[in-house]
């Protein structure tokens, strides 16, 4: 029953450096979503892929790339780390739009980049 | 305006009291709309769902939704201390197509003290 599972779960970056967050979900769910939350400012969509082989930008793309690597697995890439990349990233997933889907999140990463 | 509003609290009830969280929405034509909670430092978790004009109850949650206000409300009888957290107000709008992208509210921090 591991659902949403997103790696790591702590990071400390310097500014310019790289890095990617993993998230893979054993669900079966077709759409897969990332999502940042600063305080103050909920949860906000950065990129998404409604199913394999798609993604498509949310809310607040710039500085982030997504590679939907298979039908489990979503990941969120940070080129060069700023800043204001600090924040707490959580990966979800949801099975076909239609009455109460919902979402599945996973326990997310906290990411502070100095 | 942002897509989805909530006053971001925090809302303080004694034990055994009814909580009311309020939501209010842009997008008319939205389909589903969704509560999460959220814990100090944990990952959202889905309590509630509806899309059909009217209330909907689970145990102590009640969820109230009025598509021609554009206003969606949770209620939580016989308040706990255990009910103190973060609450996420969750909207699929019509612009998210096919997809199951939801807009999240800010979230209101309820208190619950005993």
């Amino acid at each position: 029953n591991a659902g949403v599972t997103q790696t790591p779960k702590f990071q400390v970056l310097k500014t310019g450096q790289s890095m990617t967050l993993q998230c893979a979900q054993d669900m079966n769910h077709n759409s897969m979503y990332w999502y940042r939350q600063d305080p103050g400012m909920g949860l906000r969509l950065i990129y998404y892929s409604a199913s394999e082989g798609t993604t498509d930008k949310g809310e607040v793309p710039n500085g982030y790339n997504v590679s939907r690597l298979n039908k489990r697995e979503f990941s969120l890439r940070l080129e060069s780390a700023a800043p204001s990349q600090t924040s707490v990233y959580f990966c979800a997933s949801s099975g076909p739009p239609g009455v109460g889907y919902g979402y599945t999140f996973g326990s997310g990463t906290r990411l502070t980049v100095v | 305006q942002k897509e989805v509003e909530q006053n971001s609290g925090p809302l303080s009830v004694p034990e055994g009291a009814i909580a009311s969280l309020n939501c209010t929405y842009s997008d008319r034509g939205s389909q589903s709309f969704f509560w999460y909670r959220q814990y100090s430092g944990k990952s959202p978790e889905l309590i509630m769902f509806i899309y059909s004009n009217g209330d909907k109850e689970d145990g102590r949650f009640t969820a109230q939704l009025n598509k021609a206000s554009q206003y969606v409300s949770l209620l939580i009888r016989d308040s706990q201390p255990s009910d103190s957290a973060t609450y996420l107000c969750a909207v699929n709008p019509v612009s998210a197509g096919n997809t199951g992208k939801l807009i999240f509210g800010q979230g209101t921090t309820l208190q619950v003290k005993p």
